[in-house]
């Protein structure tokens, strides 16, 4: 199993639409976890981090579920812009060390 | 957060010639890590630039095909050595400035091989 697993999609919606992205990740230490936007041929940015209570940003919420052990990216009200590959990245830091596993990502294109 | 300049931007090489790419942050950084996307594909890390000492390379990546240098904490290469058309791909720098932060990434540099 990968530690980090996301559906690659595409997910094509219409403008408008409510999306929903799925992040599972297999280490139960994970301590930090966060959503980032990729645009092709270009870099990842970072969209968000995700708060154990959840966090919303405009139209754009994450959400974490340890028990389930995944994190979630919400997207309301889709816009053309929001087309872009979205990335989840988990952080497993211990003893002073950083380890950042980033999922594959999932396709979005949202469609006029 | 920290403002990261990749340089170059995009290079097109010979065949077994070498590229250094630079990576400078405006403020220091605990992380700095290399990656390497190819089309299509996810992200790759290739070694973290631990500052002072030798890269902590990841499997499949040797220093002598990528040495990396790391000389104080806002500054990284990373070295393309012998380069093959198997070696066109995207390389990124990414930095972490403490504890659970996320990271930051350069804008890349494209990379090319003929």
């Amino acid at each position: 199993r990968k530690e980090v697993e996301q559906d690659p999609g595409p997910f094509n919606v219409p403008e408008g639409a409510t999306v929903a992205f799925n992040c599972t990740y297999s280490n139960s230490a994970s301590q930090s976890f966060f959503w980032y936007r990729q645009d092709c041929r270009k870099e990842p940015k970072l969209l968000m981090s995700v708060y154990s209570s959840g966090n919303e940003d405009g139209r754009f919420t994450a959400q974490l579920n340890r028990a389930s052990q995944y994190i979630s990216l919400l997207i309301r009200d889709s816009k053309l812009s929001d087309s872009a590959t979205y990335l989840c990245a988990v952080n497993s830091a211990a003893s002073g060390t950083y380890k950042y596993i980033f999922g594959t990502g999932t396709r979005l294109k949202v469609l006029a | 957060s920290a403002v990261i300049s990749q340089k170059p931007s995009r290079d097109i090489c010979q065949r077994g010639t070498s590229l250094t790419i630079q990576c400078q942050v405006d403020s220091q950084v605990t992380m700095m890590f290399w990656y390497r996307q190819q089309p299509g594909q996810s992200l790759t890390l290739i070694a973290t630039a631990n500052q002072g000492s030798e890269a902590t390379y990841e499997s499949g990546f040797v220093i002598d095909k990528f040495p990396i240098s790391r000389p104080n904490l806002t500054f990284s290469t990373l070295t393309v050595s012998n380069m093959s058309p198997e070696d066109s791909s995207i390389y990124l720098c990414s930095v972490v400035g403490g504890s659970n932060q996320p990271q930051h990434f350069g804008d890349g540099t494209r990379l090319s091989i003929l």
